[in-house]
């Protein structure tokens, strides 16, 4: 099986950068997209094929991808992107996702 | 608007069946792969199942694999999880998610989920 690590939280200040990083063997070598989640909601893809964003998502979410990781940057932090953010790529035959990081904007 | 709508969540004593709903709207459903997903209290996101858009192809994730069916009736644009043999850790929300094209593609959009508790 293939696993996706990811630190449990990330807090910020508002106005400031957060980055999620998302680790996985030879990550680089696969598409990877990004999920958020508010509390009580059902995920969101923010981010897809490493650092393609959805029409309407601001242009404060971008992504990365090389060797062994891919991450999610979010430029100039709001009150509003406080949530869980979940990576996934598809391996052998099934999707797989990260182990989720909480980002707590402060 | 795609839309996707589940439905069939309840309580359930171990080992027993359920089976969810999920129907769509506002798209070409035969089209389309479609995922199950899974989230325990408090935890993370888990895949469960995936199946192709003429329903002739699916994968499961290892926790369910010979417990879980997932099937779909394209007439009635409507997404299906049979759910056999259920324990405690399949306690959870269970979203239905349709991918952007082909199998591998990312899972958008969501639905809303419906709450399956496993207990006695």
């Amino acid at each position: 099986s293939y696993v996706l690590t990811q630190p449990p939280s990330v807090s910020v200040a508002p106005g400031k950068t957060a980055t999620i990083t998302c680790g996985g063997d030879n990550i680089g070598s696969r598409s990877v997209h990004w999920y958020q989640q508010k509390p009580g909601q059902a995920p969101v893809l923010v981010i897809s094929y490493d650092n393609d964003r959805p029409s309407g998502l601001p242009g404060r979410f971008s992504g990365s991808n090389s060797g062994d990781t891919a991450s999610l940057t979010i430029s100039r932090v709001e009150a509003g992107d406080e949530a869980d953010y979940y990576c996934q790529v598809w391996y052998s035959g099934s999707v797989v996702f990260g182990t989720g990081t909480k980002v707590t904007v402060l | 608007e795609v839309q996707l709508l589940e439905s069939g969540g309840a309580l359930v004593q171990p080992g027993g069946s359920l089976r969810l709903s999920c129907a769509a709207s506002g798209f070409s459903f035969g089209n389309y792969p479609m995922n199950w997903v899974r989230q325990a209290p408090g935890k993370g996101l888990e895949w469960v199942a995936i199946i192709s858009g003429n329903g002739g192809t699916a994968f499961y994730a290892d926790s369910v694999k010979g417990r879980f069916t997932i099937s779909r009736d394209n007439s009635k644009d409507t997404v299906y999880l049979q759910m056999n043999s259920l324990r405690a850790g399949d306690t959870g929300i269970y979203y239905c998610a349709k991918v952007t094209t082909t199998m591998s593609t990312p899972l958008d959009p969501w639905g809303q989920g419906t709450l399956v508790t496993v207990s006695s």
